[in-house]
């Protein structure tokens, strides 16, 4: 199956710093989801982009699709912005079937 | 409008017992998706709904899991004789699934715990 690799693990950050997370895919995709999960374990759509760049407020996210890479970056981080990010993916050949990543927990500190 | 809705929200049961687990998907989404979440780890596949019918339960671990979807919206999955290893949270996502878009949106998700 489709490989997803996401770096860092971890991230720890001071109030107001700006972070750069990165989601790696093995094969062809059609679909590509970055989601924040909060404590409570609800998975919060950030973007839904199998290609192009995105902005909504502080965040924003690139994929390059022919190179098989996404960034999601985070400005001004805020305390809210803790919890784990999660990148998704649906191969080409594989519709309906997110394979997720691992995952980075990011933390903020005030 | 309102999100997909799950329930129960936690569910303890013992060793053996047979559960259901219900997802309410967004009103007028076709597509209906069920994952599980082990602690640390990212949702893996379960099974994906096109309408009534399970268009792929690839993911299904094995024949003690089930899904249905009988009129295209609510589904159940349904497990039977719970072993310890099936603790996980189940989570529930849907789609208005297009030709070339696919957006999922994800319920809050139901925390099984087998004792």
């Amino acid at each position: 199956g489709i490989q997803v690799e996401q770096s860092p693990p971890d991230l720890i950050l001071q109030e107001g710093a700006n972070s750069t997370l990165r989601c790696n895919f093995s094969d062809s995709v059609n679909n590509l989801q970055w989601f924040h999960q909060n404590p409570w374990g609800q998975l919060i759509n950030l973007f839904y982009i199998p290609s192009g760049t995105k902005q909504n407020g502080r965040l924003s996210a690139t994929t390059v699709a022919t190179e098989r890479y996404s960034l999601l970056y985070i400005s001004s981080s805020q305390t809210t912005d803790s919890g784990v990010y999660f990148c998704a993916v649906e191969r080409t050949d594989s519709w309906g079937k997110l394979q997720f990543g691992a995952g980075t927990q990011v933390v903020v500190t005030p | 409008g309102a999100g997909v809705s799950q329930t129960p929200s936690n569910k303890v049961t013992e060793k053996g017992k047979y559960v259901e687990l219900r997802c309410d998907p967004i009103s007028g989404h076709t597509a209906l998706y069920w994952y599980r979440q082990s602690l640390g780890q990212g949702p893996e596949f379960l099974i994906y709904f096109q309408g009534t019918g399970a268009a792929d339960d690839s993911g299904l671990p094995n024949d003690r899991f089930f899904a249905v979807r009988p009129e295209g919206s609510v589904s159940t999955l349904k497990i039977q004789r719970t072993e310890r290893g099936d603790s996980a949270m189940y989570l529930c996502a849907s789609s208005l699934r297009g030709a070339s878009f696919n957006e999922q949106y994800f319920g809050p998700g139901t925390r099984l715990t087998v004792t």
